[in-house]
């Protein structure tokens, strides 16, 4: 039971690169969402998709791109890395509802370093 | 969607006692409730408990309990018995959906340190 699953765990890049950072789960979940977490602070939110086809900004879109490609996959993609976007990014996925049940399963994690 | 607060920059609790970490939220919405997650220095975030505002009771999870004060807008996280495997970073969350239109904001995190 794989869960949410993102990919790659560690990054280098350079000023001016790009990427992309994936994400799957397999909990049939309707929203996921994309966030980032600094040193020593919490997490903040980046982007996210309340279901199939629809994509949101949360706190902190500014230099990112989102994709939802289907109900499991939901990508992160920096089109111009700047070293400001150096941190930890976490993908999380839910059922959507506004109620107990709408309980965040996390990825492990993505560090990613922007030299 | 609601404010979340986290002040208490870093918490230290013995080993066996109970720690109180606190979480404010600010919001007229009714249908709040708020979610607790722990974050140990691996970096995983793990769901520990959901307080509901229609819930009866507070929430009780094994060594975890929320204490929801309605008229303060509290739910402070109760851990019981602390174990040294609890020392991690606390997080609170508002469970917003997209029908309520929410950031799913998170509060800014405690850190707990559990001495032996």
């Amino acid at each position: 039971n794989a869960g949410v699953t993102q990919t790659p765990k560690f990054q280098v890049l350079k000023t001016g690169q790009s990427m992309t950072l994936q994400c799957a789960q397999d909990m049939n979940h309707n929203s996921m969402y994309w966030y980032r977490q600094d040193p020593g602070m919490g997490l903040r939110l980046i982007y996210y998709s309340a279901s199939e086809g629809t994509t949101d900004k949360g706190e902190v879109p500014n230099g990112y791109n989102v994709s939802r490609l289907n109900k499991r996959e939901f990508s992160l993609r920096l089109e111009s890395a700047a070293p400001s976007q150096t941190s930890v990014y976490f993908c999380a996925s839910s059922f959507g509802t506004r109620s107990g049940a709408n309980v965040l399963t996390f990825g492990a994690g993505s560090r990613l370093t922007v030299l | 969607a609601q404010k979340i607060t986290q002040t208490q920059p870093g918490m230290f609790v013995q080993e066996k006692e109970a720690v109180t970490l606190d979480c404010t939220y600010d919001t007229s919405d009714p249908s709040y409730g708020l979610f607790w997650y722990k974050q140990p220095s691996s970096g995983e975030m793990i769901f520990l408990i959901y307080q509901g505002s229609y819930d009866q009771q507070n929430a009780t999870e094994g060594r975890y309990s929320l204490n929801f004060q309605k008229a303060r807008k509290s739910a402070n996280l109760v851990i019981s018995a602390s174990q040294l495997g609890d020392s991690a970073m606390y997080f609170c969350l508002d469970p917003g959906g997209p029908g309520a239109n929410s950031k799913l904001t998170f509060g800014k995190g405690i850190t707990l340190s559990v001495r032996p």
